[in-house]
C-alpha cells in the first residue's frame, strides 16, 4: 500500500522557535519521489520541494531543512526561527514512480500555527 | 514566474446541475492533473491527462465527471449531476516533461453545491 502519514494534526508555536513537521511514508516501490507542499490560509498550494528516493542528503533553503532517511520512511520538514508568515497548512506528498504524469499521494496535512 | 490559472475562483451551483471547472496550464507542460479537496480534509487526485487522453484515475473520477483539452491551452474539468458531496475546493495542476517533475498548483476553485 502507498500511504503517507503526517501524525501531527496541528502545531502551534511562538515565533523565532524552531519547528518540525513529521512525514513517514509507505511505498513498496524502490524508485519514488517525496514532496511538501505550503497551502497558507489564502488556500492555494505551494510547491516546497522534490526530492527522489536516491538522494538522502538533508537539504537547506533558508530557514527550511528537509531531513530525508529512508532506513526510517522518514522526510521530516524543519522551519528554524519561525515567523507568523509560516502559519499554513504543510502537505507531505509521495509520487510512488518515476513515471511522469504520476498522481501524488497526500497526507493529511500538519497545520502550523505561529504567533507573535 | 509562470503559474497555473483556474476560473473561477468560486462556483455556486444547484444541486443536479452540471459544471465545468476550467484550469490554463503552463504553457510548456505536458501533464496536467485535477485534485479535490473537501473542507478539512486532505488533497485527493481525481485524474490525470496526457497526450489528449486520460494516464491515470481514481476511484472518485466515475462517470459523473469528465476531463477535455477543448484548445491548446484551456484543461476543463466537468461534474454532471453535481451533488452536495461534490462541495470542495478543486485544484488543477500541471507538470513538465521527463522524470517526476514537480507539480505546480493552480489556486482553486470553490465548488459550493446548494
Amino acid at each position: 500500500a502507498q500511504k503517507v502519514t503526517q501524525a501531527q494534526t496541528e502545531i502551534s508555536v511562538v515565533e523565532k522557535e524552531d519547528v518540525t513537521l513529521d512525514c513517514v511514508y509507505e511505498t513498496r516501490d524502490t524508485t519514488y519521489y517525496l514532496f511538501w507542499y505550503k497551502q497558507p490560509p489564502s488556500g492555494e498550494l505551494v510547491f516546497l520541494i522534490r526530492r527522489n528516493s536516491f538522494d538522502e542528503q538533508n537539504e537547506i533553503s533558508g530557514r527550511y531543512s528537509w531531513n530525508f532517511q529512508k532506513s526510517t520512511s522518514s522526510f521530516n520538514f524543519t522551519i528554524t526561527a519561525s515567523q507568523v508568515v509560516d502559519s499554513a497548512v504543510y502537505f507531505c506528498a509521495l509520487s510512488p514512480t518515476n513515471q511522469a504524469g504520476t498522481a501524488l499521494i497526500f497526507g493529511k496535512g500538519t497545520t502550523l500555527s505561529v504567533s507573535s | 514566474e509562470p503559474e497555473v490559472t483556474q476560473t473561477p475562483s468560486h462556483q455556486v451551483t444547484q444541486m443536479g446541475q452540471e459544471v465545468i471547472l476550467r484550469c490554463v496550464p503552463i504553457s510548456n507542460h505536458l501533464y496536467f492533473y485535477w485534485y479535490r479537496q473537501i473542507l478539512g480534509q486532505k488533497v485527493e487526485f481525481l485524474v490525470s491527462f496526457y497526450n489528449n487522453e486520460i494516464s491515470e484515475k481514481s476511484e472518485i473520477f466515475d462517470d459523473q465527471f469528465s476531463v477535455e483539452r477543448p484548445d491548446g491551452s484551456n484543461f476543463t474539468l466537468k461534474i454532471r449531476s453535481t451533488k452536495l458531496e461534490d462541495s470542495a475546493m478543486y485544484f488543477c495542476a500541471s507538470s513538465g516533461q521527463g522524470r517526476i517533475m514537480p507539480q505546480h498548483f493552480g489556486d482553486g476553485t470553490r465548488l459550493s453545491i446548494l
